[in-house]
């Protein structure tokens, strides 16, 4: 079974800043990496994914993750942040169980506050 | 496209009473639909694998005489939680994997169930 472990449980920053959340995932076969946003009152928006290819995606809303094998590590970045970008994020893994991928398995959530 | 919906989304109910929630693929054809649950501030949980035709699989801990599940056609499942009670109240969210697209996963706006 895969499990992954998001570091920072609650960021605070002020608008500009840059972001990186931290994602590790334990799993010995191939996965798929997602990372997720809830903003409140609100459901689950994916932002980026990560299936095969150039381990640097990008996501919407100017964000981005690179996917490090050898780390295990999954890491949302964003350059800039801003006001906006208070929200929940959630780092989720899958892996692929013959014919389809399975059910995620959720980090625990980073809750980031944006500061104007 | 690929839009996933649930009803309701928000019920309340009495305690020992049980409740229906539906989840659907509006334009897709989803051969697979997970449940998840989530708790006030905290991460989803992955409740049970729904697959059309059959029976659901459901991850360890997760009662399955209380949460039944049914994947009746391609394009919906409903998950009926038995007999709840004041602990069961949760916000579930329901996701569909299409037939075509075996990686991509989509996810519903999910229902907020209250126990009283």
């Amino acid at each position: 079974a895969q499990s992954v472990s998001q570091h920072n449980h609650h960021v605070i920053l002020s608008e500009a800043a840059s972001l990186e959340l931290g994602c590790n995932y334990s799993y010995g076969g191939t996965v798929n990496l997602f990372w997720y946003v809830q903003y409140p009152g609100q459901h689950l928006q994916l932002l980026l994914k990560y299936f095969s290819g150039d381990p640097l995606v990008k996501g919407i809303k100017g964000f981005e993750a690179e996917f490090i094998k050898s780390k295990f590590s999954f890491n949302l970045r964003k350059p800039s942040v801003q006001w906006s970008d208070t929200a929940e994020y959630f780092c989720a893994v899958n892996a692929w169980a013959g014919g389809g991928a399975d059910g995620l398995t959720f980090g625990k959530g980073t809750h980031l506050i944006i500061q104007p | 496209g690929a839009v996933v919906s649930q009803h309701p989304s928000r019920v309340i109910c009495k305690s020992g009473t049980s409740v229906k929630i539906e989840c659907r693929s509006l334009d897709f054809q989803a051969t697979t639909m997970f449940w998840y649950r989530q708790f006030p501030k905290q991460s989803l949980m992955l409740m049970a694998t729904s697959n059309e035709g059959s029976k659901a699989t459901y991850e360890q801990g997760v009662e399955k005489d209380k949460f039944l599940i049914n994947h009746a056609s391609l394009t919906l499942s409903t998950l009926t939680v038995t007999s709840a009670h004041p602990e069961d109240s949760s916000f579930y969210i329901c996701s569909a994997r299409p037939g075509h697209l075996p990686y991509e996963q989509y996810f519903g706006p999910g229902t907020r169930l209250t126990v009283t």
